[in-house]
């Protein structure tokens, strides 16, 4: 069964730097999206991405965090500065149109 | 703002026993409700989706049901196993057709005694 996977599964880096998680979706899926889990909280939605653009942000997902869909099958999410607070887990989800999502196993990013 | 709940936050039963897990929402207006299995440091696995026009959902041991009026769904787990134990979690996407989002519980996590 196809399955939505990601690189790196963990990722430590300094507090400034930047980080590209990846993500390779399900193949014939439409809909992407970003989600993150900050250890002991709720799965917070970051990022919805549709036809090569951002249908929809929530309001952690600021200046310092893009999405990139560089060829037919990664799916990228860039935090260009990392700050403490963004150590988390970080889940890629896809979507044939608006019904199940799929997520990956997800990229633990721990900000030092 | 919708807002998702599920009370408890944990649940511990003996194997074999039939279990009921609760999820309250705030607005009524969702498109579709999904319940997901996490394991510990693990990824989320869709077990059910509903859609908005439909009462119930079935798949093995598994039966969820929703009432969008009363903002309630249910997950059945029938003849509970310890392989049942995990962090079980609801979400309701909106009704704004491509807005797909999903609002997340914090989730209960479930433990089953052998």
């Amino acid at each position: 069964e196809p399955e939505v996977t990601q690189t790196p599964s963990h990722q430590v880096t300094q507090m400034g730097q930047e980080v590209i998680l990846r993500c390779v979706p399900i193949s014939n899926h439409l809909y992407f999206y970003w989600y993150r889990q900050i250890l002991g909280q709720k799965v917070e939605f970051l990022v919805s991405f549709y036809n090569n653009e951002i249908s929809e942000k929530s309001e952690i997902f600021d200046d310092q965090f893009s999405v990139e869909r560089p060829d037919g099958s990664n799916f990228t999410l860039k935090i260009r500065s990392t700050k403490l607070e963004d150590s988390a887990m970080y889940f890629c989800a896809s979507s044939r149109s608006v019904d199940t999502q799929y997520f990956g196993p997800g990229t633990r990013l721990t900000v030092l | 703002k919708q807002e998702v709940t599920q009370i408890p936050a944990a649940l511990s039963v003996p194997e074999g026993e039939n279990l009921v897990l609760n999820c309250s929402f705030t607005d009524s207006a969702i498109y579709n409700l999904q319940w997901f299995r996490q394991d510990p440091g693990k990824g989320l696995t869709s077990l059910l989706l509903i859609q908005s026009s439909q009462r119930e959902q079935t798949s093995g041991r598994l039966n969820a049901s929703l009432d969008k009026s009363s903002g309630r769904s249910t997950l059945y787990i029938a003849a509970s196993q310890p392989g049942d134990s995990a962090t079980y979690l609801c979400a309701v996407c909106p009704h704004t057709g491509a807005n797909s989002k999903l609002t997340f519980g914090k989730g209960i996590t479930l433990s089953v005694r052998p």
